[in-house]
């Protein structure tokens, strides 16, 4: 799960800021996945991309919240006026292709909202 | 939809010895994924082991070992000759078939294991 590139690995922001995560899912896997885990919980799903595609973002809250994952480059997450509930580890994980494929984790991003 | 249960939040085992952490889970889907995932306390997530349910055998990595009952919809995790480099958080999770081919997980709680000397 090494290949899986997330940054930065700790974000510290103010109430109101911006938070902007970003993925590098690895090499040849063209799916990517974002989860959040608040503390002492298990990881809940986010959203589900392929390239310039958002094909299932089910666990995305409805507002501030938004993912993508263009032709090139990785895929970002992003927090728009962040507040203090927004204060998580948030993983993305990536897959060679559908549902018959293993999916692997990056290290995470600790998001924290002052 | 689709539900994991982790009933164990923590568990000890001595150092050389095998370990089971138990994981059941709700679904009525016939075809569907079960992962386990180890995440330390510096936070990553780490890819332990992946069982099918069409798979005929259990599966296995190293010192893992998947006990998979279908029957009683539960895929217990053996490791086996635990070492203090064992001792984390272990996730139990679902894939979720109704996303359009994806690889959506349903987690369970977790369980706590400390390794002791």
């Amino acid at each position: 799960n090494a290949g899986v590139m997330q940054n930065p690995r700790h974000l510290v922001r103010r109430r109101g800021q911006e938070a902007r995560l970003r993925c590098s899912p690895m090499k040849g896997h063209s799916h990517v996945y974002w989860y959040r885990q608040l503390p002492e919980e298990g990881l809940k799903f986010m959203v589900y991309l392929q390239k310039e595609n958002i094909i299932d973002e089910s666990g995305m809250p409805k507002e501030r919240f938004s993912a993508e994952f263009p032709k090139e480059g990785p895929s970002i997450l992003r927090i728009q006026q962040v507040v203090r509930g927004d204060s998580a580890a948030y993983f993305c994980a990536s897959s060679e292709g559908g549902r018959l494929e293993k999916l692997f984790f990056g290290s995470g991003t600790q998001l924290s909202v002052l | 939809a689709q539900k994991i249960t982790q009933t164990q939040p923590g568990m000890f085992v001595q150092e050389k010895e095998a370990v089971t952490l138990d994981c059941t889970y709700d679904t009525s889907d016939q075809s569907y994924g079960l992962f386990w995932y180890k995440q330390p306390s510096s936070g990553e997530m780490i890819f332990l082991i992946y069982q099918g349910s069409y798979d005929e055998q259990n599966a296995t990595e190293g010192r893992y070992s998947l006990n998979f009952q279908k029957a009683r919809k539960s895929a217990n995790l053996v490791i086996s000759a635990s070492q203090l480099g064992d001792s984390a958080m272990y996730f139990c999770a679902m894939r979720d078939t109704n996303t359009g081919g994806g690889n959506k997980l349903t987690f369970g709680t977790g369980t706590q294991l400390k390794v002791e000397l």
